[in-house]
């Protein structure tokens, strides 16, 4: 069964760090994957995306995810933390066939002065 | 391109009452989903649309619901005899199958239902 995993739930990070939110998935043929954000009360901005190639990809706002098949994981990087940057980060899993979406729980991320 | 946009963004509501929400997609996308969140949880998929077909519900829509998209440019979500397990937020994408295109959905910002 296809499914997304973020096993943290809530990370509290303080400006100027670095910060990597986790992200496992278990799918049937080779994924499509996004990591979104999601500030309070809006919808879901899309932050990068991997399809197929180098398995770093680059995305909006300073953040890298990197792709590893041996591990089923897609894990959200950002070498220095804004305090804009608190939000709630999704991870997603799908193909590009139609409808097989699926988002993990999400990670909520609180930055500290 | 104006982005999806959906409409109301908030609506209250007694239990046992109708409810409607729109979804504009973005004009070119021929695919639309409608998904529901609620408070600490990730979006979990309701319904898709192929152009004006329906083409999947989720087990998590009941018979109080129904989804439709006529022409195959806006849609609807409408919820008969609300609950208040019905409260949430409702999100609408859109995507499309282009050629080149890896389907990554967009968002629209949500209508939020509270049913009290």
């Amino acid at each position: 069964a296809q499914s997304v995993t973020q096993p943290d739930i809530h990370i509290t990070v303080s400006e100027g760090a670095s910060l990597e939110l986790r992200c496992n998935y278990s799918y049937g043929a080779t994924p499509y994957l996004f990591w979104y954000v999601q500030s309070p009360g809006q919808g879901l901005q899309l932050l990068l995306k991997y399809f197929s190639g180098d398995t770093l990809v680059q995305g909006i706002k300073g953040f890298e995810a990197e792709f590893k098949r041996s591990q089923s994981s897609f894990n959200l990087r950002k070498p220095s933390v804004h305090w804009s940057d608190a939000a709630e980060y999704f991870c997603a899993v799908g193909a590009n066939t139609g409808n097989q979406f699926y988002f993990g729980t999400g990670t909520s991320l609180t930055v500290i002065p | 391109d104006t982005g999806v946009s959906q409409d109301p963004r908030h609506k209250i509501t007694k239990r046992g009452q109708n409810v409607t929400f729109r979804c504009d997609p973005i004009s070119e996308h021929n695919r639309l989903y409608w998904y529901r969140q609620t408070l600490g949880q990730g979006p979990e998929f309701l319904t898709y649309f192929q152009n004006e077909a329906q083409l999947e519900k989720s087990r998590l829509l009941s018979d109080r619901f129904s989804a439709e998209r006529p022409k195959g440019s806006f849609s609807t979500l409408e919820i008969q005899r609300t609950e208040q397990g019905d409260s949430a937020m409702y999100l609408c994408a859109s995507s499309t199958d282009r050629r080149g295109y890896t389907g990554e959905l967009f968002f629209g910002e949500g209508s939020r239902l509270t049913v009290l």
